[in-house]
């Protein structure tokens, strides 16, 4: 069965420390892997897309990495501010069929204080 | 900032009413999708489009009817509405393309009582 999990489901910092988010995925077989970001009450803003040759793409503070082996990837947020509280989602991508299919995890709810 | 739009953004209304939600984009984009979220909850596709006059209903069953008459503009409807349909539905899009950016309106919050 494709699935993505996300851990954690949600996570507290103090401005300006940096955080890792991970996701792991059972999807098959890939295509590319999607990371949102989701502020409450509003539609996902994409931060990377990589296929199955990247192992990292960055997005100013947010650095993305993919392990296609392991079927993980992690989302880095370096000195985190105040905006970057919002749920943070991994997507991935399937190539078995033409619609591209998109499996979606739950998120992680990242909340950041001052 | 993407180009695709919701209206209306809040809606709540009686049990027994017909609603259409409105999606559109000027990105020019075919493929067009809905999706329903409940809070702290993964996105589930509920109807997706390729094109003009294409429609097809997604992985999670709902009762809701979409059309596509212009590849701008990809309405929801529900007939009757019920607590059940209680969500929040986002309209995404996306150009063809295997690794392309999905771009997702604001969202319409619903709530049925």
């Amino acid at each position: 069965k494709n699935q993505v999990e996300q851990s954690p489901q949600s996570l507290i910092i103090l401005e300006g420390k940096n955080c890792t988010l991970q996701c792991n995925y059972t999807v098959s077989p890939f295509s590319n892997l999607r990371w949102y970001k989701q502020d409450t009450g509003r539609g996902p803003v994409s931060l990377t897309i990589m296929t199955f040759s990247e192992n990292t793409k960055s997005n100013g503070r947010y650095t993305a990495t993919l392990d296609a082996d392991t079927k993980q990837s992690s989302l880095h947020i370096t000195a985190s501010q105040l905006s970057d509280s919002a749920s943070y989602i991994c997507v991935v991508s399937d190539r078995g069929s033409t619609l591209g299919r998109l499996y979606f995890g739950r998120g992680t709810q990242l909340t950041v204080w001052p | 900032e993407a180009d695709i739009y919701q209206t209306p953004r809040y809606l709540v209304i009686g049990t027994g009413k017909k609603i259409t939600l409105e999606c559109s984009q000027t990105m020019g984009h075919d493929k067009m999708y809905w999706y329903q979220q409940d809070p702290g909850m993964e996105l589930h596709l509920i109807h997706y489009s390729y094109g003009v006059n294409s429609t097809e209903k997604g992985d999670l069953s709902s009762e809701s009817t979409v059309s596509r008459i212009r590849t701008e503009h990809f309405p929801l409807t529900l007939e009757s509405a019920r607590p059940s349909h209680t969500s929040q539905y986002l309209c995404a899009s996306t150009r063809q393309g295997a690794s392309v950016e999905q771009y997702f309106g604001p969202g319409t919050r619903l709530t049925v009582t």
